[in-house]
């Protein structure tokens, strides 16, 4: 059964730094990657798309990675700001469960002015 | 833009009511989809659909059902809410090769 991990579970940094996150999955049969940012109370916004077949996905400050046959992908922020403060969810569109998508439990992350 | 819009961003029902939370979305999107999410435990799967009149069971279908006349609308019902419900359902549509996209949310209180 699928599984996807991400650490850190939470996060605070001073703005303008460089930040990773990081998922894993445990199988490598996927059809893409999907990077969501959630704001407290609010439904899920979609970040990045990364297909099975792509290595990485970019959007202004953000830079999205996939390696599928080690299982891990990273989310690259640049420069960070106070408005980046969210939790950050990835998740897997799965081969094995019919194509559902299968969650992290996410990285809360604050960046302090 | 493309959008999945949920009817109520909050509702407070009563125990043993129905409860329906109606979504809509305008991407002729074939597959909708039905999460509630809980502190702790992330985001479940309650139940799914791949086409009109279509629906599959998620990871925790047990005291929900579904219904799916159209194409575009896609109805998560509590048969008989409890206050085990109390969450936030969030509803999503999806394409391959698209990705997912999903609505602002509802959260449910039961009491």
């Amino acid at each position: 059964k699928q599984e996807v991990t991400q650490i850190p579970a939470a996060l605070s940094v001073p703005e303008g730094e460089n930040l990773v996150l990081n998922c894993s999955f445990t199988d490598s049969a996927i059809y893409n990657l999907q990077w969501f940012r959630q704001d407290p109370g609010k439904g899920l916004t979609s970040l990045l798309l990364i297909q099975s077949s792509q290595r990485e996905q970019t959007s202004g400050r953000l830079n999205a990675s996939l390696d599928k046959s080690s299982g891990r992908s990273t989310l690259y922020i640049a420069a960070s700001q106070p408005g980046d403060s969210a939790t950050y969810l990835c998740a897997v569109e799965d081969g094995g469960s019919q194509g559902n998508l299968i969650f992290g439990k996410g990285t809360k992350l604050s960046v302090k002015p | 833009d493309v959008k999945v819009t949920q009817s109520s961003r909050y509702l407070v029902k009563r125990t043993g009511e129905k409860v329906f939370l109606e979504c809509v979305q305008d991407m002729d999107h074939e597959n909708m989809f039905w999460y509630r999410q809980d502190p702790g435990l992330g985001l479940r799967l309650i139940y799914f659909s791949y086409d009109v009149k279509m629906k599959e069971k998620g990871d925790i279908p047990e005291g929900y059902s579904v219904s799916r006349e159209k194409k575009e609308r896609f109805s998560l019902i509590l048969e008989s809410a409890s206050t085990n419900q109390t969450s936030m359902y969030l509803c999503a549509s999806s394409l391959i090769g698209i990705g997912y996209t999903f609505g602002s949310g509802t959260r449910l209180t039961v009491v």
